[in-house]
């Protein structure tokens, strides 16, 4: 299948500080990734909708000031977590879609755990 | 507005025993059903998927039927093994073309002892 890699894998950085995680497509183009958050012990919760070449979709409650989505080409896209706080602690995971796959299914990033000391 | 109910966890089975997870959806459309495992420390991997009513999805020993009358897509395995540990979450697309989200239930902590 198609493959999405997720960097880095876990991260620590200080309070106040900028955190960038990239999400590639390795093997196929996507126009669109999603980026999801998912807090200890519950689901996956959408952030966003990554467009390439145009504004990401946030979803309701999710501060696009706080979290930088930049998706320039094809195979790439990234997301920063600026001036990070404690309470953004959290297991982040992208996916993108192959649209030339049987069902265009979802193929996901290894994750990111971050943590804001 | 769609979504995804699981059941809770945690589940705790003996090694060989019968596993059911039950996953109901409402969705504004006919969805597209998935199962996704989440082993300790990795990202989520595609399990099985089902596009449309009594579609039947299986891989490793699991599998699962899109009951649309019941709107159900509950995940079985006739003999787990202790390797099958991990988190299992049930979602849905409505779309058919790649560029829609998934909807996640809570997911359903799942641990196998020997």
């Amino acid at each position: 299948g198609a493959v999405v890699s997720q960097h880095p894998s876990w991260v620590i950085c200080k309070s106040g500080t900028s955190v960038k995680i990239e999400c590639r497509s390795l093997d196929f183009q996507a126009t669109t990734m999603f980026w999801y958050r998912q807090f200890p012990k519950q689901s996956l919760m959408l952030m966003a909708t990554s467009n390439e070449g145009s504004k990401a979709t946030y979803e309701q409650g999710v501060e696009k000031d706080k979290f930088l989505i930049n998706h320039a080409s094809l195979t790439l896209s990234t997301l920063t977590v600026t001036s990070a706080h404690p309470e953004d602690s959290s297991f982040y995971i992208c996916s993108a879609n192959d649209p030339q796959g049987i069902l265009s299914e979802a193929f996901f990033g290894q994750g990111t755990r971050l943590t804001v000391v | 507005g769609d979504s995804v109910t699981q059941m809770e966890g945690p589940v705790t089975l003996s090694e060989e025993a019968f596993l059911t997870i039950n996953c109901t959806y409402t969705a504004t459309g006919y969805p597209s059903l998935f199962w996704y495992v989440q082993y300790p420390g990795e990202g989520l991997q595609l399990l099985l998927k089902a596009t449309k009513a009594d579609d039947k999805g299986s891989n490793k020993g699991f599998e699962a039927t899109y009951r649309k009358e019941t709107t159900s897509f509950h995940l079985e395995k006739g003999s787990v093994q202790v390797s099958d540990s991990a988190v299992y979450f049930c979602a849905l697309t409505l779309s058919n073309f790649g560029n829609e989200k998934l909807t996640f239930g809570t997911g359903t902590r799942l641990t196998i002892i020997p």
